[in-house]
């Protein structure tokens, strides 16, 4: 049983659409992650957000605008994405961003770009 | 440069046997935390072991061991008894302490474990 949930699981959308990613976690931790993982390639962070603020953007493109509203939500707005914008998207939290605040994951948006 | 070398693509093992799974890391931090998640074909990432650089003692969690060998920068994942069900992609991470690098965890390319009945 997972403490962090994502929705929707599965995400179609064209290029010109605006569709939004949802996490919430349930643990109690004051860290929230976006990560993206496609195929033939390692996670990639994209955001990371300590009690609501935004900590780390990892270069991402504008397209993606992430928005934590309090520490247990985490949200990813999307709007003009490309095809290779593809890819499995997930999200995490932890106690604290020290080296031993383990990342708790939920299950993944699994996105495709048309 | 921080860096996480899982060598292995592709693994596979006899139901019920012991299988060890390779990752190893650079980094010139001396405080960090090693973890190993597992992703079955559903998406989801399971965490499964954590490993911290100044722990003397190997972690052990029910059947999943971590076999860290600190001056070889080397944090082998070791399953015993395997079951089918631990057929997924393996990942070996790492994370910096805080005070260098916002708490990035770092992930390996991954590794296929293929359990066979």
């Amino acid at each position: 049983e997972t403490g962090v949930t994502q929705t929707p699981r599965h995400l179609v959308m064209g290029m010109t659409n605006k569709k939004s990613l949802k996490c919430e976690q349930h643990l109690g931790h004051n860290a929230m992650y976006w990560y993206k993982q496609s195929a033939k390639k390692p996670l990639e962070l994209m955001f990371v957000y300590n009690f609501k603020e935004q900590t780390e953007n990892n270069s991402v493109p504008s397209r993606f605008s992430p928005e934590c509203p309090n520490s247990s939500h985490l949200f990813l707005h999307l709007h003009t994405l490309q095809p290779e914008d593809s890819a499995l998207y997930l999200c995490a939290s932890s106690q604290g961003l020290g080296a031993g605040g383990t990342q708790y994951f939920g299950p993944g948006t699994r996105l495709t770009v048309t | 440069a921080q860096k996480i070398t899982q060598t292995q693509p592709g693994m596979f093992v006899q139901e019920k046997e012991a299988v060890t799974l390779d990752c190893t890391y650079d980094t010139s931090d001396q405080s960090y935390g090693l973890f190993w998640y597992k992703q079955p074909s559903s998406g989801e990432m399971i965490f499964l072991i954590y490993q911290g650089s100044y722990d003397e003692q190997n972690a052990t969690e029910g059947r999943y061991s971590l076999n860290f060998q600190k001056a070889r920068k080397s944090a082998n994942l070791v399953i015993s008894a395997s079951q089918l069900g631990d057929s997924a992609m393996y990942f070996c991470a790492m994370r910096p302490n805080y005070g260098g690098s916002q708490g990035n965890l770092i992930f390996g390319k991954g590794t296929k474990l293929s359990v066979k009945p």
